[in-house]
């Protein structure tokens, strides 16, 4: 089955303690791309990676990196988490040409206290 | 500010009725997406329309296009109560502007009424 798929979906940790989301993708898709989700102001793109070894940065890449060493893997990692990271994270995955839609994961509620 | 603004934020209508909503955005597109997005769920790809086209349709749903207004629309007929969820407009911007990144709005929550 073709999907995103994202881990974990839910974490509670502590600010300050470094932490990686996981997202892989089986669709073979060039570009993949991280959003965070906040009531009341939609998605906003973190992170996003046309291929291998090729990241740039979204609207609000500020406290997060990512990797892209595999096609398939894109992780974001958060080194020293905020509270004000807390929020529903999305990883999403598409075909570049002819910019088709995005394949969304099923989301990682992230809670920093 | 947001690229896309769905209006009105939020739509409550009863089951059978047809429900729209309304997307403006403020720069040239390369094609405007809609999702779907069930309660803290993933986002679901609903149809994609590019600039060039002005209609399109997909089962119960048709999305219009209007880029000298720089707006769009989903009209979703026969609505029923599986349709309850947040519907987003995302924008893919044109090439002159680089299209890697894909804007979203914020969000119109839709409820239907059984």
């Amino acid at each position: 089955e073709a999907q995103v798929t994202q881990n974990p979906r839910y974490l509670i940790t502590v600010t300050g303690k470094k932490l990686t989301v996981t997202c892989s993708q089986n669709m073979n898709h060039e570009y993949m791309s991280w959003y965070r989700q906040d009531p009341g102001l939609g998605l906003r793109q973190i992170y996003y990676s046309m291929n291998v070894e090729v990241t740039d940065k979204g609207d609000v890449p500020e406290g997060y990196k990512v990797s892209r060493k595999e096609k398939r893997n894109f992780p974001l990692i958060l080194e020293s988490p905020s509270p004000n990271q807390t929020s529903l994270y999305f990883c999403a995955s598409s075909p570049i040409y002819p910019y088709n839609e995005q394949f969304f994961g099923p989301g990682t509620r992230l809670t920093v206290l | 500010s947001q690229q896309g603004e769905e209006d009105p934020q939020a739509l409550s209508i009863q089951e059978g009725e047809n429900a729209t909503m309304n997307c403006s955005y403020k720069t040239s597109i390369n094609n405007l997406q809609w999702y779907r997005q069930n309660s803290g769920r993933g986002l679901v790809h609903l149809i994609l329309i590019r600039s060039n086209e002005r209609e399109k349709h997909s089962g119960r749903l048709r999305v219009t296009l209007d880029t000298s207004k720089k707006s769009s629309s989903l009209l979703i007929t026969a609505s029923r109560a599986a349709d309850t969820a947040s519907y987003f407009c995302a924008t893919a911007l044109g090439a002159n502007f680089g299209n890697e990144k894909l804007t979203f709005g914020t969000g119109t929550r839709l409820t239907i009424i059984p």
